[in-house]
């Protein structure tokens, strides 16, 4: 039972590059979330879908895009990337509502020179 | 302003020590409040809710809405226990959460 996927594990990227962060998961969950996470900060939301086809900002939206492609994949993008995002993104999925646990994936780790 | 705070980046007890885990939060209306672990090299995952006020490996909390806190505690530590956890809050009738800074908890033999 896989869960929440994401692929890559591992990335390095220079400043200016693009890069699509993959997410899926096989729970039948309406909701989302992309997370990233950094030292002394906790996690913090970037983006979110509460269901399929819909799409909203978290707290740390800038810089980053996302595309709900089906229910199963929840997709992140950075159109030009600058070392500030150097972090590490966590996708989770759960049942859009109260009190509802988010189910997290591996993390990707990634660094921008 | 919905805010999530954990004073203590680590907390480090011995085997059999109680442990208590802080956490305050920020929020006007009817808290939904977490806390997560995550091991080493394992996911981050669920460890309670309060809305269930249950005991998950030995652990507990109380929501105190008086003083705004969710702490989380265990009256003996083991070196199992040893982790980072994140204090979490869901604000309104939504999914989504704001975590705490987090708490690293090293358990000595």
């Amino acid at each position: 039972n896989a869960g929440v996927t994401q692929t890559p594990k591992f990335q390095v990227l220079k400043t200016g590059q693009s890069m699509t962060l993959q997410c899926a998961q096989d729970m039948n969950h309406n909701s989302m979330y992309w997370y990233r996470q950094d030292p002394g900060m906790g996690l913090r939301l970037i983006y979110y879908s509460a269901s399929e086809g819909t799409t909203d900002k978290g707290e740390v939206p800038n810089g980053y895009n996302v595309s709900r492609l089906n229910k199963r994949e929840f997709s992140l993008r950075l159109e030009s990337a600058a070392p500030s995002q150097t972090s590490v993104y966590f996708c989770a999925s759960s049942e859009w509502g109260v009190n509802q646990p988010q189910h997290f994936g591996d993390g990707t780790r990634l660094s921008i020179l | 302003a919905q805010r999530v705070t954990q004073p203590e980046k680590l907390l480090s007890v011995f085997k059999g020590a109680p442990v208590e885990l802080k956490c305050n939060y920020s929020y006007s209306g009817s808290p939904e409040l977490f806390w997560y672990v995550q091991y080493s090299r394992q996911r981050l995952q669920l460890l309670l809710r309060h809305i269930s006020r249950e005991s998950i490996k030995g652990f507990t909390a109380d929501l105190n809405k008086g003083e705004t806190s969710f702490h989380l505690k265990k009256p003996f530590a083991q070196e199992e226990d040893s982790a980072m956890y994140y204090c979490a809050l869901g604000p309104g009738n939504t999914g989504k959460l704001i975590f705490g800074q987090g708490t690293t908890l090293q358990v000595k033999p």
